[in-house]
């Protein structure tokens, strides 16, 4: 069974920094791109970053391009988010979701996990 | 940008109503869109695949069509645990999502 389990959320000050974790099992972690979708209170989803399964691709939506990185350690299956320089409209519940194939781009996402809530406030 | 837009908002039906979701992409996306069910406090859960694909474990009264710019998401004979929300996504060019359709009981 497909497992995926994010941690690392929290509270944090803008201009702040926080880092998200994302365990898989389940499955190859390494054939699978993987991906981090948020979801402001009461809003719909967004699509955040994406990572290619063996970490050579990576893509980010444009409001986070700059601020956030995405990275993976295949030897863990684990997949992170780093996120700097951290905004109000940055406070969402993030998921991470796996891709259906390897190839960052062009898939759409099979599995999530709960979700890890950040909260952007001074 | 892809935008995609859904229809409606809101919809109210009851239980064994048949109900249809619409997304339009604001460019051709071809048949690369995917639908998506969540319910509050949880994830979402991938129902449809490359616009018609049912996804392993998803009941047949899910359906989509469509491809190009219009699709539409289909429920037959609503179950109480279909009340949900609802998101489209398209694939084709990077991703993007609608801004969901709420499926409430009438």
């Amino acid at each position: 069974e497909v497992q995926l389990l994010e941690s690392g959320g929290g509270l944090v000050q803008p201009g702040g920094s926080l880092r998200l974790s994302c365990v898989a099992s389940g499955f190859t972690f390494s054939n699978y791109a993987m991906t981090w979708v948020r979801q402001a209170p009461g809003k719909g989803l967004e699509w955040v970053s994406t990572m290619s399964g063996r970490g050579s691709t990576t893509y980010y939506a444009d409001s986070v391009k700059g601020r956030f990185t995405i990275s993976r350690d295949n030897s863990k299956n684990m997949v992170f988010l780093q996120m700097n320089n951290l905004r109000a409209e940055d406070t969402a519940v993030y998921f991470c979701a796996r891709d259906k194939a390897a190839v960052a781009g062009g898939n759409y996402f099979d599995s999530w996990g709960q979700g890890a809530l950040v909260t952007v406030s001074s | 940008d892809i935008q995609m837009t859904q229809s409606p908002s809101t919809l109210s039906a009851s239980v064994g109503d048949t109900v249809t979701i619409t997304c339009r992409a604001s460019q051709s996306i071809s048949d690369w869109l995917a639908w998506y069910q969540q319910k509050p406090g949880k994830a979402p859960k991938l129902l449809i695949y490359k616009a018609s694909g049912l996804e392993n474990g998803v009941p047949s009264r899910f359906s989509g069509s469509g491809s190009g710019t219009e699709f539409t998401l289909t429920i037959s004979s609503l179950q109480p645990d279909d009340f949900a929300t609802y998101y489209c996504q398209q694939y084709n060019s990077y991703y993007t999502f609608g801004q969901g359709t709420k499926l409430e009981i009438k």
